[in-house]
């Protein structure tokens, strides 16, 4: 079965600052992982993902995301913060069954100035 | 294009009423989703479909019906309501069905139950 974990609920980070969020896997085939973003009172929007290309994945808002298989683990970064990217991050991983997801349980993002 | 389209925004529910939350899409997508966010449980599916007429249990069914009539149409109904299904219900969309096609996903619907 697939499944993620993230690393801490809550993150917060001073402007500017670099920006870590964590994301583990568990997969008993090849995984594909996505990064999602969730502003208040807003639906999910897809950052960036991987489909087993390129191990570093560059996404909007200068995010990126590196595949680690022998971590299995896929962290998202930012370089430096800025105020908008406070949110919800959602990590998930793509099912066998359903052509669902399987999500984490988030991380708050908050920047402080 | 509007994408993918929820109604309503808020609705607060005694126990034991009943409601239907819409979704709509217009990016002609046959794979349709419903889950449910509750606070630091992420996303659990609750039904889905690949296709008009078609449509499965996902995670945790129970307590709602779905069903699919036409491509663009997927609403949600619960029948009996309890406190158990307040939650922010979100329905999405994918066109293909890889593993890795992006899902869409409408802005939510807010279900109090009192």
């Amino acid at each position: 079965a697939q499944s993620v974990t993230q690393l801490g609920s809550h993150v917060s980070v001073s402007e500017g600052a670099l920006v870590l969020l964590r994301c583990n896997y568990s997969s008993s085939v090849p995984p594909y992982l996505f990064w999602y973003v969730q502003y208040p009172n807003q639906g999910l929007q897809l950052l960036l993902k991987y489909t087993s290309a390129a191990t570093l994945v560059k996404g909007i808002n200068g995010f990126e995301a590196e595949f680690k298989k022998s971590e299995t683990s896929f962290h998202l970064t930012k370089p430096s913060a800025h105020m908008s990217d406070a949110a919800e991050y959602f990590c998930a991983v793509s099912a066998m069954s359903n052509n669902d997801m399987r999500f984490g349980a988030g991380t708050r993002l908050t920047v402080k100035p | 294009n509007a994408g993918v389209t929820q109604t309503p925004k808020f609705r607060i529910l005694k126990i034991g009423q009943s409601m239907t939350l819409q979704c709509a899409q217009d990016m002609n997508h046959n794979y349709m989703y419903w889950y449910r966010q509750d606070p630091g449980m992420g996303l659990k599916l609750i039904y889905y479909s690949v296709g008009a007429g078609i449509t499965d249990k996902g995670e945790v069914p129970n307590g709602y019906n779905v069903s699919r009539s036409t491509t663009e149409d997927f609403p949600l109904r619960l029948e009996l309501a309890a406190p158990s299904q307040t939650s922010v219900y979100f329905c999405a969309t994918k066109g293909a069905s890889g593993r890795s096609d992006t899902q869409y996903f409408g802005p939510g619907t807010r279900l109090t139950v009192l």
